[in-house]
């Protein structure tokens, strides 16, 4: 069973800001499995990021996704306010990490 | 475009079956797998299980004892159950479209609103 790690649990940024958000499987994950979610408080999570690199439909092009074998990378170059947030990676469908808390400083 | 919705009784008691529907509109459930995921309250996002279109299921391990899903595809209707529940399975419950590259799932792309289900007596 492959367990994911986000780090850190909770990042504080102000809008302007790069956020880097991590996320760490314990066995290597095929980058094609690799998905990143974003989720707002009372909403269903939303798909950002898929196969790593790809960004979904309508996400913009400030939201990035890098990385290989066991680290992952979720990176917002410029944050807005709307991107204030919880966001989860997971694998192969199945599994997420634990959450990273993006809040305004 | 495709829509997912979830229902069922948003109040289990403990030791029974928590039973919830997802009524797929818009589109077929043909070709695609359906996956279920809840949340505990003020925690993360927990993995159920997934069912393909063809029948095959997967479940996670720590709840497979427990779980069933399953699809009528004349109906367009995903199903999930979950027995002998107990306080630790109160939660919002997400139903979820996922896409696969071969037989191996990658994502979800759609999500229903999710509906709250609290176990208790």
């Amino acid at each position: 069973e492959i367990v994911l790690t986000q780090s850190p649990g909770t990042l504080s940024l102000s809008p302007g800001e790069r956020a880097t958000l991590s996320c760490r499987a314990s066995h290597s994950v095929s980058s094609s499995y690799l998905a990143w979610y974003q989720q707002k408080p009372g909403q269903a999570p939303r798909l950002l990021i898929y196969g790593t690199s790809n960004r979904a439909s309508g996400i913009p092009v400030r939201f990035s996704g890098s990385g290989s074998g066991t680290d992952f990378t979720l990176t917002i170059s410029r944050l807005e306010p709307e991107d204030f947030a919880v966001y989860y990676c997971q694998q192969y469908g199945t599994s997420f990490g634990q959450g990273t808390k993006l809040e305004i400083k | 475009q495709v829509q997912l919705q979830e229902s069922g009784p948003g109040l289990v008691k403990p030791s029974e079956t928590l039973s919830l529907t997802c009524t797929v509109s818009g589109g077929s459930i043909s070709t695609y797998y359906w996956t279920w995921i809840r949340q505990p309250p003020g925690k993360g996002l927990e993995w159920i299980g997934y069912m393909s279109y063809s029948g095959s299921t997967n479940y996670n391990p720590s709840l497979k004892s427990r779980v069933t899903i399953s699809v009528d595809t004349s109906k367009n209707q995903v199903f999930l159950k979950l027995s002998s529940v107990t306080a630790a399975d109160t939660a919002v419950y997400y139903c979820a479209r996922s896409l696969t590259v071969g037989w191996l799932v990658t994502h979800v792309d759609v999500w229903g609103k999710g509906t709250t289900v609290t176990v208790s007596s």
